[in-house]
Parts: C-alpha cells; sequence; structure tokens
C-alpha cells in the first residue's frame, strides 16, 4: 500500500544550524511528492513539491529536498534555520488525486 | 491566491449532536477534502469531493458523511458527534481529478472539542 513515512517525531537543532528532515514513501509508480509545513494553530503550507525532471527541488523560506528514487526518499533541507523555522513539516503523496501525509516532524530551534 | 475558507474556527459541541463544518473555495476548484488532524497521527483523510454531488470515502469516513451541493462548498457532517472525534479538522481543495501534479489547498482548521 502506498504510505509516507516520517521517521522522526521531534528534531532540536540550533539556530543557523543546517537541517534534514527525513521522508520515505512507498508507491508502485513515479510519487508527486510535497512537503508542506504548519505553524500552531494554522493550516498547512506548500514549501515544495516533486512531479518530475530535475531531483533537487528549491522551495520557499530557503528549503529544499532532494528525490531518490534509488533510495525511496525525499528529505527536506535547508542550510541555516532560523527561530521561525519553528513548526510541523509533513512529508506528502498524491495516491490518485488524494494526497496522504506522513505523521509529521516537530521542528524545535535552541537558541 | 486561492482561498480556503472554514468558517468556525473553535467549536465545542455536546454528545450526541448534530454538527456541520463548512467549507468554502474561491478558485472553482474541482477537487476538495476533508481531513483530520490528531498528535502523532498526521492527517488523515476523511472524504474526497471530484465533483458537485459526487464523493470518496477515504481513509476514516466512519462517523461523517459530507454534502457538495455547489462546486464551491463541502460539508463535513457528524450525524452524532462523540468524544473521540474531538479534533483539528482541516478542509482542502485543488484542481481537477487526473491532474496529478496539482498542488493542494488548505484552510485554517476547525477545532472541534466535543464534551
Amino acid at each position: 500500500a502506498q504510505s509516507v513515512t516520517q521517521p522522526d517525531i521531534h528534531i532540536t537543532v540550533s539556530e543557523g544550524a543546517s537541517l534534514e528532515l527525513r521522508c520515505n514513501y512507498s508507491y508502485g509508480a513515479t510519487p508527486y511528492l510535497f512537503w508542506y509545513v504548519q505553524s500552531p494553530g494554522q493550516g498547512l503550507q506548500l514549501l515544495l513539491k516533486y512531479f518530475s525532471g530535475d531531483t533537487l527541488v528549491q522551495g520557499i523560506k530557503g528549503f529544499e529536498a532532494e528525490f531518490k528514487r534509488s533510495q525511496s526518499s525525499f528529505n527536506l533541507r535547508k542550510p541555516s534555520v532560523h527561530w521561525s523555522d519553528a513548526a510541523e513539516y509533513f512529508c506528502a503523496l498524491n495516491r490518485d488525486d488524494k494526497i496522504i501525509f506522513g505523521k509529521g516532524t516537530r521542528l524545535h530551534i535552541l537558541p | 491566491d486561492v482561498k480556503v475558507t472554514q468558517s468556525s474556527r473553535y467549536l465545542v459541541k455536546r454528545t450526541g449532536e448534530k454538527v456541520f463544518l463548512e467549507c468554502v473555495q474561491d478558485m472553482d476548484h474541482e477537487n476538495m477534502f476533508w481531513y483530520r488532524q490528531d498528535p502523532g497521527l498526521g492527517l488523515r483523510l476523511i472524504y474526497f469531493s471530484y465533483d458537485v454531488k459526487m464523493k470518496e470515502k477515504g481513509d476514516i469516513p466512519e462517523g461523517y458523511s459530507v454534502s457538495r451541493e455547489k462546486k464551491e462548498r463541502f460539508s463535513l457532517i457528524l450525524e452524532s458527534a462523540s468524544t473521540n472525534q474531538t479534533s483539528m479538522y482541516l478542509c482542502a481543495s485543488s484542481l481537477i481529478v487526473g491532474s496529478s501534479g496539482n498542488t493542494i489547498y488548505f484552510g485554517e482548521g476547525s477545532w472541534l472539542t466535543v464534551v
């Protein structure tokens, strides 16, 4: 069955440090993949998406993600985090026009 | 910008009450969705609609129904609310079925507490 796994429930990094959030997927065909961010009490905002082509995808707020078919992964990265990046991050997969989400990774930033 | 509006941000209802959660989108999107979000469980799809009066069950439809009488409006109905339906409910919309790469846009969520 199609699924999305985010292995890390919580991640803590220091402000200014680099960040990588992990996402693994299970899907029979070429997946459409997304990363969303949710600030407390808010809806979800799209950070970036992968449909095809270049496997390194640039998004908003300085985020990027790399699609690796051989590892079934779509990890999110940022070279230097800011305190405002503290939020919950969701990886998602498009399955027959329905979006399936991972359980999320909550990012904490140390000053 | 696409706008998905959930009219009620915070609701408190009693067990057994009928509850309506309303969602309106302003971009003429065919697809509309209702998700439920719970800590540690992420977002789970309740129902999906790909056209007026058309609907499909998602992963957790039990205890819920939906209504889509107009293209821009998608309602989630809890026929008899129970305490285990206390949750955050997120509505979303996107372009047509078949455009699998299309982005899904979310409302800000409705916090429902059933007491």
